[in-house]
């Protein structure tokens, strides 16, 4: 498919266990954004990709929290430790550049991360 | 620091019946986007407004971009049962791609 797609698409794990989440762009996009979505909420900005640019990560709510874009397409964002209050759907998006008035991002359909 | 407040929360409507909810915010945005999410699936951008007093349509959506920038409005004419999901506003803050989000306002149609 041409989506952006996610894996897993539901991760159940124990607290304190590390977890990771892969979100596949569009071919193409240059633009790469973690988001999160806790229930009845809406979207908390994590971090941001762009081109070979240092990542924008000042969304990222702790030092568990990191993420990776390899040969600027597949992003792997990580959670060490987790935590019960880091259950939430982690949802990916992409965008062929990074200027919010001419360019729309597009959503994968999230990973549900359950943290028991 | 910058929110955007969306009402209602939710909604119970009849097919065929219009919809309206806004999005608000105490501070002035340049851009206001309108996304709606399907259960299961990540948001999909429905509309994008750039300038105040902006009135653009997508079919039977039709948003608005307040005069004073703090405020946006989406309407639903003759709502439909793949209308049902949730609306959220978003808006750019401090950098270009940087976006903020609305809560949502959840859209449930009556059998």
């Amino acid at each position: 498919g041409a989506g952006v797609s996610q894996s897993p698409s539901n991760k159940v794990t124990e607290k304190g266990k590390d977890v990771e989440l892969r979100c596949d762009p569009i071919s193409g996009h240059t633009a790469l954004y973690w988001y999160r979505q806790s229930l009845g909420q809406g979207l908390e900005f994590l971090i941001y990709f762009q081109g070979n640019s240092a990542p924008d990560k000042s969304g990222l709510p702790s030092d568990r929290f990191s993420a990776e874009r390899t040969g600027g397409s597949v992003s792997t964002l990580t959670i060490q430790r987790t935590q019960q209050e880091d259950s939430a759907v982690y949802l990916c998006a992409s965008s062929l550049v990074s200027y919010i008035s001419t360019d729309t991002q597009y959503f994968g359909p999230g990973t549900r991360l359950t943290v028991l | 620091g910058q929110q955007l407040n969306q009402s209602p929360q939710s909604m119970f409507i009849q097919e065929g019946e219009d919809v309206s909810m806004n999005c608000t915010s105490s501070s002035i945005f340049n851009t206001w986007l309108w996304y709606k999410q399907d259960p299961g699936e990540g948001p999909v951008l429905l509309i994008a407004l750039y300038k105040a007093g902006e009135l653009t349509s997508n079919g039977r959506l039709t948003a608005q971009f307040g005069i004073t920038r703090k405020d946006s409005f989406l309407n639903i004419s003759a709502s439909i049962p793949s209308d049902v999901g949730i609306y959220f506003c978003a808006g750019p803050v401090d950098s270009n791609y940087q976006l903020i989000w609305g809560a949502g306002t959840k859209l449930i149609i009556k059998p």
